[in-house]
């Protein structure tokens, strides 16, 4: 079947601007992630669900970021007046027993 | 304290010859898995292989193959028959058991380029 999708794939925002990040998981997938990675590091927890129920958000930077999964499917990061530090790729995962499928990233870059 | 560590920013490798890239983690949960990935340059996560704390034996998948050292907490990674197309951003990671959001924590990575 079709693996995580995310949209869009790039997205530039002027500083203060608010954007929306979209996660389709696998369908089925209980478990939900977002990762932050910076220009090279490695991925950083941000938060997870499990279903609708956001279970960890200890890794979300400020109360700038906001994440949701009102269906329990598709999930929506959302960063609100975004500063030119929010500038990374996030990746959204899904769990299906030990492994974690990863989608493509969003490269967003606040100017 | 970090939990994974790779100690190797940049490798090169001779194509077809093997190579074995580092990690090192730091849990005191007894219950863990370690996990390897592949990050081309077009950004996507691709998993690779997984050793679970409490198996015998390591972990093989095709040309990789996990060496897992439970007593030096390590996990590397050994790619056998390196192909042009194995270069790229590797990431070692790890899952403990008693983290209830089962995050994974990854480590900076290993650039590995494969000389033709």
């Amino acid at each position: 079947g079709a693996g995580v999708s995310q949209s869009p794939r790039y997205k530039v925002a002027k500083r203060g601007q608010d954007v929306a990040l979209r996660c389709d998981p696998i369908s089925g997938h209980v478990s939900l992630f977002w990762y932050q990675q910076a220009l090279g590091q490695g991925p950083e927890f941000l938060t997870y669900f499990q279903n609708e129920a956001q279970l960890d958000k200890s890794g979300l930077p400020s109360d700038r970021f906001f994440a949701e999964r009102p269906e329990g499917s598709v999930s929506t990061l959302k960063i609100q007046r975004t500063q030119q530090e929010d500038s990374a790729v996030y990746l959204c995962a899904s769990r299906q027993r030990s492994e974690q499928y990863f989608g493509p990233g969003t490269r967003l870059t606040v100017t | 304290a970090q939990k994974i560590t790779q100690t190797q920013p940049g490798m090169f490798v001779q194509e077809k010859e093997a190579v074995t890239l580092d990690c090192t983690y730091d849990t005191s949960d007894p219950s863990y898995g370690l996990f390897w990935y592949k990050q081309p340059s077009s950004g996507e996560m691709i998993f690779l292989i997984y050793q679970g704390s409490y198996d015998q034996q390591n972990a093989t998948e095709g040309r990789y193959s996990l060496n897992f050292q439970k007593a030096r907490k390590s996990a590397n990674l050994v790619i056998s028959a390196s192909q042009l197309g194995d270069s790229a951003m590797y990431f070692c990671a790890m899952r403990e058991e008693a983290n209830t959001g089962n995050q994974f924590y990854f480590g900076t990575g290993t650039s590995l380029t494969v000389i033709p």
